[in-house]
């Protein structure tokens, strides 16, 4: 069982908006930076999302994330085809010393 | 430009051991904290341990799943750190990853923004 919990998959149709939530408590989410990650298969997890909402260079404005609470939520608008990966948050948890993930959201475009 | 790239996978028997090793270029080493992922078959990322940097004595710290029995250790001068697995199990069957904070101008950051292309290792009899 993962320390973050993520649903399992989430889908949407091209050009809707999906949020993707990640659900932790305060000794990680609520009081730790939180990053989100895009993944397709066989290839290495890439960021997406640090500190909550900040993008890193060439990531499009379409995805966006928040925090509220022990909770974060990662949104995509305008949804492609090419969004169509698994997703993953990420964070610090101060009790366990140590990195966790939530269990990934595999997004479906329909 | 941030390169990182693991060696050192393969198939191992239950209890046996392996190192991996991850080489970097492109940043000054000895200044970031570096952390080890794996991904198992079918399954989501796991955080396996992290190396902080000098200024931090080099601390480690390690997910509950590999303490004691992985060990993580670097060589700053060979640009390299490394990922001592001991006693292993077929649930240590993972492609494994090394991974930095993602930088931007003289800031970084928490987020994993540098990755590997991961090694397989892969735990049978």
């Amino acid at each position: 069982q993962s320390v973050l919990t993520q649903p399992p998959s989430v889908s949407a149709a091209p050009g809707q908006t999906v949020t993707i939530s990640c659900s932790g408590s305060s000794s990680n989410i609520g009081n730790n930076f939180v990053s989100w990650y895009q993944r397709f298969p066989g290839t290495p997890p890439k960021l997406l999302l640090y500190e909550y909402n900040e993008r890193p260079s060439g990531i499009p404005d379409r995805f966006s994330g928040s925090r509220s609470g022990t909770s974060a939520t990662l949104v995509i608008t305008g949804l492609q085809t090419g969004d169509e990966a698994d997703y993953y948050c990420g964070t610090w948890d101060s009790s366990l010393s140590a990195g966790v993930f939530g269990g990934g959201t595999k997004l479906t475009v329909l | 430009e941030v390169q990182l790239v693991e060696s050192g996978g393969g198939l191992v028997q239950p209890g046996g051991s392996l190192r991996l090793s991850c080489v970097v270029s492109g940043f000054t080493f000895s200044d970031h904290y570096m952390d080890w992922v794996r991904q198992a078959p079918g399954k989501g990322l796991e955080w396996i341990g992290r190396s902080r940097n000098k200024a931090i004595n080099y601390s480690t710290e390690y997910a509950a799943s590999v303490k004691g029995r992985f060990t993580i250790s670097r060589d700053d001068s060979k640009k390299s750190l490394y990922l001592y697995m001991n006693n292993l199990k077929t649930e240590d069957t993972a492609v494994y990853y090394c991974a930095k904070g993602y930088c931007s101008g003289r800031s970084c950051y928490s987020g994993l923004g540098y990755w590997g292309q991961g090694t397989l290792v892969t735990v049978s009899s």
